[in-house]
């Protein structure tokens, strides 16, 4: 079945400097990769997502990039700010395995003033 | 819009008591999950229902059983509750399963003595 691996698990960014999250799958039949931003005791909340036709895609200073050879893709967030601190969830999904996410781990990304 | 209600919102259970969590969608949703999350896990499957009418197991179903009661509901049963069941229990719709974003519900957290 997929499994999907996120690296890192912490990150702690200045406020103003980029952030990247990157994660690996293991089924190179997924499809579809969306990632989830989840604040302290708040619901996860999507904040973007990629289709396997698709190589990058863009919403303001959130971009995620996909490598379907290399089985990767990656959240950037550029220009952080305080409000970005918060764990980051990645996924995926493949039709094999019934189209249900596979979540990683998450990372916790703090963005300091 | 509510989106996707869970209740409660907290609840404390002795070991080998039973509750039910409710959860229900008003976006016209065909599928609904149920994941539990627990610290440094991430998000796991419990149950799925594609549309209503059918349930399956996810990739923790063990003690734990479901009910599509109708489109909108889909509700979960702790028969004995055990301290490994202590988690944030989420519940989450898409328009179906292949594919598409999920919408968490805002969380149950349960702590069982």
């Amino acid at each position: 079945g997929e499994n999907v691996e996120q690296h890192p698990s912490t990150l702690s960014v200045q406020e103003g400097d980029s952030a990247v999250i990157k994660c690996t799958y293991s089924d190179s039949a997924s499809n579809y990769f969306p990632w989830y931003k989840q604040e302290l005791g708040k619901r996860p909340q999507l904040i973007i997502d990629i289709r396997s036709n698709v190589g990058e895609k863009k919403d303001q200073r959130i971009a995620v990039t996909l490598n379907k050879t290399a089985k990767h893709f990656s959240l950037h967030i550029t220009e952080t700010q305080p409000e970005d601190s918060a764990v980051y969830f990645c996924a995926a999904s493949n039709r094999g395995s019934q189209g249900n996410l596979i979540f990683g781990k998450g990372t916790k990304l703090s963005v300091k003033p | 819009n509510a989106g996707v209600t869970q209740t409660p919102k907290f609840q404390v259970l002795k070991t080998g008591q039973s509750m039910t969590l409710q959860c229900a969608q008003d976006m016209n949703h065909n599928s609904m999950y149920w994941y539990r999350q627990d610290p440094g896990m991430g998000l796991r499957l419990i149950y799925y229902s594609a549309s209503e009418g059918t349930t399956d197991k996810g990739e923790v179903p063990n003690g734990y059983n479901v009910s599509r009661l109708n489109k909108r509901e889909f509700s979960l049963r702790l028969e004995s509750a055990a301290p490994s069941q202590t988690s944030v229990y989420f519940c989450a719709s898409s328009v179906d399963r292949e594919d598409q974003p999920q919408h968490f519900g805002d969380g149950t957290r349960l702590s069982i003595l």
